[in-house]
């Protein structure tokens, strides 16, 4: 089957570090993503990977492992306003396949 | 520059009847895709259309349709609605098909059937 796990919510305190990670299992993988939803807007790029290793952008970093088909977003620095939705996405042949989403709650 | 726009942001439809959807891509893209996200779930994949083809599909029924036109602009279209098809629909457009290119999502029409 064709499975995306991610955690259903995590809670972190402004200032700190979190790791959301995602689990896939899907026929192909051209890639995977990293959307960030704030509730009620739509999903906004943060990461992509397609080879295994850490790839940072400021205060975001997307980790792959292709073998162990697993990735992770580290967020640091944690502020109020990553309080959001974060979806995990790995792009198949001509669609893209979404986790259900980690409703991440940033509290002072 | 302007991003995705999606129209309309809202509709109300009653069971049976059928809506239309329409997504205007970012300029310069080519690729257009669909998706369907129920509240507390991700995005599920639709479609796929790439310059005017259709090139993926997800696994919905025939009662969903699509079409990409020659200014790359993309309409939906759901006949029969059911209430299960309350959702927002999100239309991603990205400049072409290659492995990794990012997709920009629009705002999203929001259906509700009554």
């Amino acid at each position: 089957g064709q499975n995306i796990d991610q955690p259903t919510e995590m809670t972190a305190t402004e200032g700190a570090i979190v790791q959301i990670n995602c689990t896939y299992q899907t026929s192909g993988f051209n890639g995977l993503f990293w959307y960030q939803q704030h509730a009620g807007e739509a999903p906004t790029f943060l990461s992509y990977n397609v080879l295994d290793g850490l790839e940072e952008k400021g205060r975001f970093s997307s980790f792959l492992s292709r073998s162990k088909g697993y990735s992770y977003l580290l967020l640091k620095e944690l502020q109020m306003k990553d309080s959001a939705s974060y979806l995990c996405a790995v792009r198949d042949y001509n669609d893209m396949r979404f986790g259900a989403g980690t409703r991440l709650t940033v509290k002072p | 520059d302007a991003g995705v726009t999606q129209s309309p942001t809202h509709l109300i439809k009653t069971r049976g009847q059928q809506v239309t959807l329409r997504c205007s891509p970012i300029s310069g893209h080519k690729s257009v895709s669909w998706y369907q996200q129920v509240l507390g779930q991700g995005p599920q994949f639709i479609f796929q259309y790439y310059e005017k083809e259709e090139r993926g599909r997800g696994n919905f029924p025939d009662r969903f349709s699509a079409r990409q036109f020659p200014n790359y602009s993309s309409e939906l279209n759901v006949n029969a609605l059911l209430l299960g098809d309350s959702a927002l629909y999100l239309c991603a457009s990205s400049l072409d098909r290659v492995a990794g290119t990012e997709a920009f999502f629009g705002q999203g029409t929001r259906l509700t059937v009554v």
